[in-house]
Order: C-alpha cells, then sequence, then structure tokens
C-alpha cells in the first residue's frame, strides 16, 4: 500500500467554480501534512500546511482528519491559474523525509 | 527568488556515460539536502539524503554505487548518475530545508 494515495483526477472545471480532493495516508505516526504545487515539468511549490483544526489562505482550505487518516483541499472561486499538480505531502515527526503523492490534476478552463 | 538551485536543467546523454548534477542553496546553509526522482505522472522518490561532511543515507531499493553522492560543502550537493541507461531518464529534484524545503528547479535527464 502506498504510503501516501491521491485520486490523480483529472478535476475539469469551469472558472468559479469550486473543487475540492482528498488525499488518505496509511502511517497513523504522521505529524505534519502539506498540500505542494506542481505546474508541468517544474518543481513543486508549497501551498500551504494543514493544521489540524483546518485552515484557510485566501481561496484555498485544507482539513485534515486524523481519525480516517485523510487530508483535503479546497480551492474556491477557481481561477485558470490554479490549473496544476496538487501534491499531497506527509512528514512524521522524527525526520525529515517528505512522503509524497502522486498528485490530483486541475484543469480550469475558460 | 529562488532559494535552492540545480545545474544542469536538461541534460541528454548516451547510454553508458555518467552525468553529474549539482545542487546549491543560495541564501542558507544546508547540512542535509533530498535528492528525489520524478517519473512521469508519479510521486517525488526519495532517493537519499546528502549529509554534509559524511555518507548519504540511501533509501531501500537504490543502488549507492549507481547514484554517487557528495555533500562536500554546506551549500553544495552533487549527484553522479554512473553508467547510465534510458530506464534513469527521469526528472531528478534536489531540496534542502532551512525553516521548509525548498525545491531546486529540478533536472531532466534523458538516456539515450
Amino acid at each position: 500500500r502506498k504510503e501516501v494515495e491521491q485520486d490523480p483526477g483529472p478535476f475539469n472545471v469551469p472558472e468559479g467554480a469550486t473543487v475540492a480532493f482528498n488525499c488518505t495516508y496509511s502511517n497513523s505516526a504522521s505529524q505534519s501534512f502539506f498540500w505542494y504545487r506542481q505546474d508541468c515539468r517544474k518543481e513543486p511549490k508549497l501551498l500551504m500546511s494543514v493544521y489540524s483544526s483546518g485552515n484557510e489562505d485566501g481561496r484555498f482550505t485544507a482539513q485534515l482528519n486524523r481519525a480516517s487518516q485523510y487530508i483535503s483541499l479546497l480551492i474556491r472561486d477557481s481561477k485558470l491559474s490554479d490549473s496544476a499538480t496538487y501534491l499531497c505531502v506527509v512528514k512524521c515527526s522524527n525526520d525529515y523525509k517528505l512522503s509524497f503523492g502522486a498528485g490530483t490534476t486541475v484543469t480550469v478552463r475558460a | 527568488g529562488a532559494v535552492v538551485s540545480q545545474h544542469p536543467s536538461r541534460v541528454i546523454c548516451k547510454s553508458g556515460t555518467s552525468v553529474k548534477i549539482e545542487c546549491r542553496s543560495l541564501d542558507f546553509q544546508a547540512t542535509t539536502m533530498f535528492w528525489y526522482r520524478q517519473f512521469p505522472k508519479q510521486s517525488l522518490m526519495l532517493m537519499a539524503t546528502s549529509n554534509e561532511g559524511s555518507k548519504a543515507t540511501y533509501e531501500q531499493g537504490v543502488e549507492k554505487d549507481k547514484f554517487l553522492i557528495n555533500h562536500a560543502s554546506l551549500t553544495l550537493s552533487t549527484l553522479t548518475v554512473t553508467s547510465a541507461h534510458p530506464e534513469d531518464s527521469s526528472f531528478y529534484i534536489c531540496s534542502a530545508k532551512e525553516h521548509e524545503q525548498f525545491f531546486g528547479p529540478g533536472t531532466r535527464l534523458t538516456v539515450l
């Protein structure tokens, strides 16, 4: 079983729509959670950390459910520039290693 | 601006040759850097943890004699793919940790 699993998508949505997707992780000892964004043929860039109580950053909302071991990302009022692959990333507390999901592709159309 | 650089950004080589990729932290010192590999439509897979002044720690299944890592200074780690084969063609990304992990722009290796 993969450490981090994501629905690969693609999610094709019109501008202005809301899109949401989840990620599940297998290691119950995981302590830190992140969403990264990766554009085609580019390096991943941190979008936001995910906190236990859930958190928002502008149009992006992240939630963590430890009991069910999943993380979610919701994008409101989608923009064309939101088109990218979103990587779910999990880290255990005792080292620096990051475990990456394969990514969820979102395409926002005009 | 970029805090981690990689060079080269793209390399095409013949099968059997060796390729060196450099990863530099630009604004901070990194005692630990990480090397990842990403095949198309797949997740980043950690290959090894590069430790300044000591041997790298390789993940299971990664051949240390094929992927040579040298972390000679606090701002530079190199990955050498020795005797490259077409199946080594991939996107190689390094990262360095300050308060968060910053990724280099990646190196796309194509082995003919």
